[in-house]
């Protein structure tokens, strides 16, 4: 089980969109829609932004949506906003009741 | 309202063993479908899966760090995890977070606020 791929950092400019990906393998990102993200501000714990791929839980903006193909998982976040200046994280579960995060993903706005 | 909070010590010496609480309220463990899961997060590094504790008992562990992992459920609405022959690089945050296959499937939808716990002689 190992830690699923995303870049080092993103950035973008206020009001427009990033996408941050997420590359797995058949065995979790390739074969289960279970995919969740995860925004985590320095010195805090990490909120849900999207889960089962591409559903929002209640109280996050419709600028921040997820994707999928294949064995990679996509966060979108359009009209940038200063305060989603973040890191980012997604997860997967990986068969046998467990699951795996991500390396993270810096995204600065610009 | 669903809190978790962690406790624990904040430091442990090389080679013992460390024994963190998840206290929360708000939910019950034995609901079907819920869960409650570690995370853990070294220095300026990235979240790492440490174990999960299901409504029906059953428990899984992160493969690379099985062998040191023990979760279990108290019954008193707390969750505790122990970790066994400590290394400085176990230093890091600690988080207790909570699960609930029929609302968000596979993720964690709340977390509580963690805990630093650093290694070191």
């Amino acid at each position: 089980q190992s830690a699923l791929t995303q870049p080092r950092s993103v950035s973008g400019s206020l009001g427009q969109s990033v996408t941050i990906s997420c590359t797995g393998t058949s065995s979790d990102v390739g074969a289960y829609n279970y995919v969740s993200w995860y925004q985590q501000h320095p010195g805090k714990a990490p909120k849900l932004m999207i889960y089962d791929v591409n559903k929002r839980p209640s109280g996050v903006p419709d600028r921040f949506s997820g994707s999928k193909s294949g064995n990679t998982a996509s966060l979108t976040i359009s009209g940038l906003q200063a305060e989603d200046e973040a890191d980012y994280y997604c997860c997967s579960y990986a068969g046998s009741y467990t699951v795996v995060f991500g390396g993270g993903t810096k995204l600065t706005v610009l | 309202q669903i809190t978790l909070k962690e406790s624990g010590p904040t430091l442990v010496k090389p080679t013992q063993t460390l024994t963190l609480t998840c206290t929360f309220s708000g939910f019950s463990l034995s609901t079907s479908g819920v869960g409650v899961g570690w995370i853990r997060q070294p220095p300026g590094k990235a979240l790492e899966w440490l174990a999960l504790i299901y409504w029906d008992a059953d428990k899984r562990y992160s493969p690379s760090l099985k062998s040191r992992l023990t979760i279990k459920d108290t019954s008193e609405n707390q969750v505790v995890l122990t970790m066994t022959n400590m290394d400085p690089v176990d230093t890091g945050t600690y988080y207790c977070a909570h699960r609930d296959y029929y609302d968000s499937r596979w993720s964690f939808d709340y977390w509580g606020q963690g805990t630093l716990v650093t290694v070191s002689s």
